[in-house]
């Protein structure tokens, strides 16, 4: 069965540093986003793309935060220069579109990647 | 904008007995979608049901059943024999509105279930 899968599992990183997390969508999808979820809490969007430029972002993703699709199979997230605030799991998801209308995308998600920013 | 939540931050079961999980969700969206995910200890989110707003069946997927109450606003997970297994967060969200060319999830907080021996 097709799942998302993402790299790495877990990234340790000090303050003010890039990182870059990467996933590989279900092959045919056409939408992917990037969910997170700081330890204990729920998740929350911070972005969507779709043909190879975002759809929606949320307050959460500003100036230190990019996606990018390097190639037809992975998509990345970078930030830029990483705060102790950003330690979270960080999951990406793909779906395959909305051929019913509103309300009708399923979104398979990661295993997700644990930040740990020091 | 969209809005879940979920009352339950724990929940305990008998393994081999039923058990809901409460969900109610505030909209002004005519078309939405409801998802439950399982998130185990492990971390990762595992998709387990959906329901649309306009259907009128409530969903099933083996064990999982979905109470779809539109007038109440309700979307409850019901799991049916429980097993250890399904010791697990929880989380209810869901998704619609606008056409952006895509749909972000809101999610709710998450009950925590723990089944007992």
């Amino acid at each position: 069965e097709p799942e998302v899968t993402q790299t790495p599992s877990h990234q340790v990183t000090q303050m003010g540093q890039e990182v870059i997390l990467r996933c590989v969508p279900i092959s045919n999808h056409l939408y992917f986003y990037w969910y997170r979820q700081i330890l204990g809490q729920k998740v929350e969007f911070l972005v969507s793309f779709y043909n190879n430029e975002i759809s929606e972002k949320s307050e959460i993703f500003d100036d230190q935060f990019s996606v990018e699709r390097p190639d037809g199979s992975n998509f990345t997230l970078k930030i830029r220069s990483t705060k102790l605030e950003d330690s979270a799991m960080y999951f990406c998801a793909s779906s395959g579109g909305l051929a019913g209308g509103p309300g009708t995308d399923t979104q398979y998600f990661g295993p997700g990647t644990r930040l740990t920013v020091l | 904008a969209q809005k879940i939540t979920q009352t339950q931050p724990g929940m305990f079961v008998q393994e081999k007995e039923a058990v809901t999980l409460d969900c109610t969700y505030d909209t002004s969206d005519q078309s939405y979608g409801l998802f439950w995910y399982k998130q185990p200890s492990s971390g990762e989110m595992i998709f387990l049901i959906y329901q649309g707003s306009y259907d009128e069946q409530n969903a099933t997927e083996g064990r999982y059943s979905l109470n779809f109450q539109k007038a109440r606003k309700s979307a409850n997970l019901v799991i049916s024999a429980s097993q250890l297994g399904d010791s697990a967060m929880y989380f209810c969200a869901m998704s619609g509105g606008d056409w952006r060319g895509s749909e972000k999830l809101v999610f709710g907080k998450g009950t925590k279930l723990t089944v007992n021996p």
